[in-house]
């Protein structure tokens, strides 16, 4: 079963504006990373954020942890065309089966020039 | 360095035919990983191997094997492939529990 759940499924958004992308999980995590996936190719790690973090900045992302929550946002700021892509979370479970990531079924992203 | 490249990059196959995908690394990571995406789903773990010299199933392991060759090859065979088993494979490796590097997928359709 899969552990991530992404929202929204899909955003539509203008060059220039912020999306934002929510996970929400279900069991205990080690940490909680990002991957994104443009179309026809493999997935590109973006942030890891561990579980004693509530917030990470890289370039223009910025990701966020509500370990009581259980749940992560990503922002991408002042977006551009080419971020248009598929976004997933992935969270790594404590103890047993640490090492696998459980994937989201992710948000598509189409950023409009 | 290539990363981690897959092949073939596109394969069809008929119900009930075997094939082997390949999965290489040049990183030096320990750990290596089969995932399926099929549309529309985030990825499936088929199978993974923590470390040379050993492999556990993941999520979806049924119809499938695998064989770590040495530390840089791991690969996944379909043993008698069914429609069910139509989707895109991805290969990935880590050195630890947190950053997989993905190869660029394989692409199989079954008949």
């Amino acid at each position: 079963s899969q552990q991530g759940e992404e929202d929204p499924q899909a955003l539509s958004i203008q060059e220039g504006e912020n999306a934002t992308m929510n996970c929400s999980y279900k069991t205990s995590i080690n940490n909680l990373q990002w991957y994104r996936q443009n179309s026809g190719r493999g997935l590109v790690h973006l942030i890891l954020i561990r579980s004693n973090e509530r917030e990470k900045h890289s370039g223009r992302l910025r990701v966020t942890l509500d370990t009581s929550k259980k749940s992560s946002s990503l922002l991408i700021t002042a977006s551009r065309a080419a971020d248009t892509a598929s976004y997933f979370c992935a969270t790594e479970g404590r103890g047993a089966g640490s090492y696998q990531l459980t994937f989201g079924k992710g948000t598509k992203l189409s950023v409009i020039p | 360095n290539a990363g981690v490249t897959q092949t073939p990059k596109f394969q069809v196959l008929k119900t009930g035919q075997s094939m082997t995908l390949q999965c290489a690394q040049d990183m030096n990571h320990n750990s290596m990983y089969w995932y399926r995406q099929d549309p529309g789903m985030g990825l499936r773990l088929i199978y993974y191997s923590a470390s040379e010299g050993t492999t556990d199933k993941g999520e979806v392991p049924n119809g499938y094997n695998v064989s770590r060759l040495n530390k840089r090859e791991f690969s996944l065979r379909l043993e008698s492939a069914a429609p069910s088993q139509t989707s895109v494979y991805f290969c990935a490796s880590s050195e630890g529990p947190e950053t997989q590097y993905f190869g660029p997928g394989t692409r199989l359709l079954v008949l």
